[in-house]
């Protein structure tokens, strides 16, 4: 597709399941970033990945949430034992890359996964 | 903890109304952009500001980049409905990471 695909677009689970959030960027994007938002606020930075490599994962807000990118394009956001206070938006951003080459390259976002916790 | 500062927070306005928005920080970046989110949508890029003090305009909208490139804002003459939606601002750091502001949610009333 042209732009950014996240699935499901809503997922409710029950407290203490896990699940699993998937991204599929825009082809060729070296870069992708995952985000948590709330209601009306701004996204929450959780993960970035150049290429396979999670090269900042300092946003995660514990060891309960996971991402990779094995093959460097398609991501997933797994979360285990889910809480109510994992309910939110969670976005997927890409971009062609990061760095000084790429400074003022914009993210391009999914529409994102709205997670609601039983 | 936001570095990005945005206000106001909520802005509700009529119809024909120009508003200001601000972005604020402590922080120098060496880019800012602009993003308008809809509801159930992810956030869209508006506009990059690069240089201090510099200006660029989008129809409607103008958005200026402070000459200390620490702060920002957005101005919407003659604001319309469609104009309603979350505004964000996102400044590039030294690690070349988005520092994301919380954004300013408006809505045009017709």
């Amino acid at each position: 597709g042209a732009g950014v695909s996240q699935s499901p677009r809503y997922k409710v689970a029950k407290r203490g399941q896990d699940v699993a959030l998937r991204c599929d960027p825009i082809s060729g994007h070296v870069s992708l970033f995952w985000y948590q938002q709330a209601l009306g606020q701004g996204p929450e930075f959780l993960t970035y990945f150049q290429n396979e490599a999670q090269l900042d994962k300092s946003g995660l807000p514990s060891d309960r949430f996971f991402a990779e990118r094995p093959e460097g394009s398609v991501s997933t956001l797994k979360i285990q034992r889910t809480q109510q206070e994992d309910s939110a938006v969670y976005l997927c951003a890409s971009s062609l890359g990061t760095g000084a080459g790429y400074s003022n390259q914009p993210q391009h976002f999914g529409d994102g996964t709205r997670l609601s916790i039983l | 903890t936001q570095l990005l500062e945005q206000s106001p927070q909520f802005l509700s306005i009529q119809e024909g109304e120009n508003l200001t928005v601000y972005c604020n920080s402590s922080s120098v970046f060496s880019s800012l952009q602009w993003y308008r989110q809809e509801p159930g949508e992810g956030p869209v890029l508006l506009v990059t500001v690069v240089t201090g003090g510099e200006v660029k305009k989008l129809k409607r909208l103008t958005f200026q980049f402070g000459d200390a490139r620490k702060d920002s804002s957005l101005h919407i003459t003659a604001a319309q409905p469609g104009d309603t939606g979350l505004y964000l601002c996102a400044g590039l750091d030294s690690n070349y990471q988005l520092i994301w502001g919380a954004g300013t949610k408006l809505i045009i009333k017709p």
